[in-house]
């Protein structure tokens, strides 16, 4: 089962922040907080990920509380085609060699 | 960055035939790929573990007989879905991971339309 919460939808106006928020109050130490989007029809797209601090790259920042419980996709400036399906998902790194498990994630529709 | 292709993107069959979708990792070696299963509206669900040289780990609930799995080299796993029938209808992704790089992400493919009629 996904170890993540996250709200079934959200909407955003073109040109404004999208804040996606997640939930994992269970995720242990050594489990990391991954981000992807799902364009319909797509495979899932790579957005972000994190440990412990925030994290920032050229399409979105990820904003971790300090006790881990939570964190928040950002998309600085949303624009029509950032219109997806968002996962959060925690899962230990590389080494493991293991899946991502997906849950539900967050319906955001980008709208001008 | 590290691409996982996938083909067919879209393939209809016939029903009681067979139909073969391949993934392949174009920049980087995969000892493991991962399929998922996604039904509309639904989200992704993982099928099994194709591991290279050895045979695939199934979920609970996945028929290995029906959902034949090959891994025979490091860049290359298929999914063959054997006898299709139209509640069979779904879209397949499969999914690798760059164990011998610096990134911890995992790649997916374009995904397979798949449509049993």
């Amino acid at each position: 089962d996904a170890k993540t919460t996250q709200p079934p939808s959200m909407d955003c106006a073109e040109g404004r922040a999208a804040n996606l928020p997640c939930n994992h109050s269970t995720i242990s130490g050594n489990e990391y907080v991954y981000w992807y989007r799902q364009i319909h029809s797509q495979g899932p797209q790579y957005i972000i990920h994190g440990l412990k601090n925030n994290e920032t790259n050229e399409m979105a920042s990820l904003i971790i509380t300090e006790d881990r419980k939570s964190s928040t996709l950002i998309l600085p400036h949303a624009t029509l085609r950032d219109t997806a399906v968002y996962y959060c998902i925690v899962s230990v790194g590389i080494q493991a060699g293991t899946a991502l498990i997906f849950g539900k994630g967050t319906t955001l529709s980008v709208s001008s | 960055g590290a691409v996982v292709s996938q083909h067919p993107s879209r393939v209809i069959c016939k029903s009681g035939t067979s139909v073969k979708i391949e993934c392949r990792s174009l920049d980087f070696q995969a000892t493991t790929m991962f399929w998922y299963r996604q039904f509309p509206k639904q989200s992704l669900m993982l099928m099994a573990t194709s591991n290279e040289g050895s045979k695939a780990t199934y979920e609970q609930g996945v028929e290995k007989d029906k959902f034949l799995i090959n891994h025979a080299s490091l860049t290359l796993s298929t999914l063959t879905v054997t006898s299709a029938h139209p509640e069979d209808s779904s879209f397949y992704i499969c999914s690798a991971r760059d164990l011998g790089g610096s990134k911890t992400e995992a790649f997916f493919g374009q995904g397979t339309r798949l449509t049993v009629v």
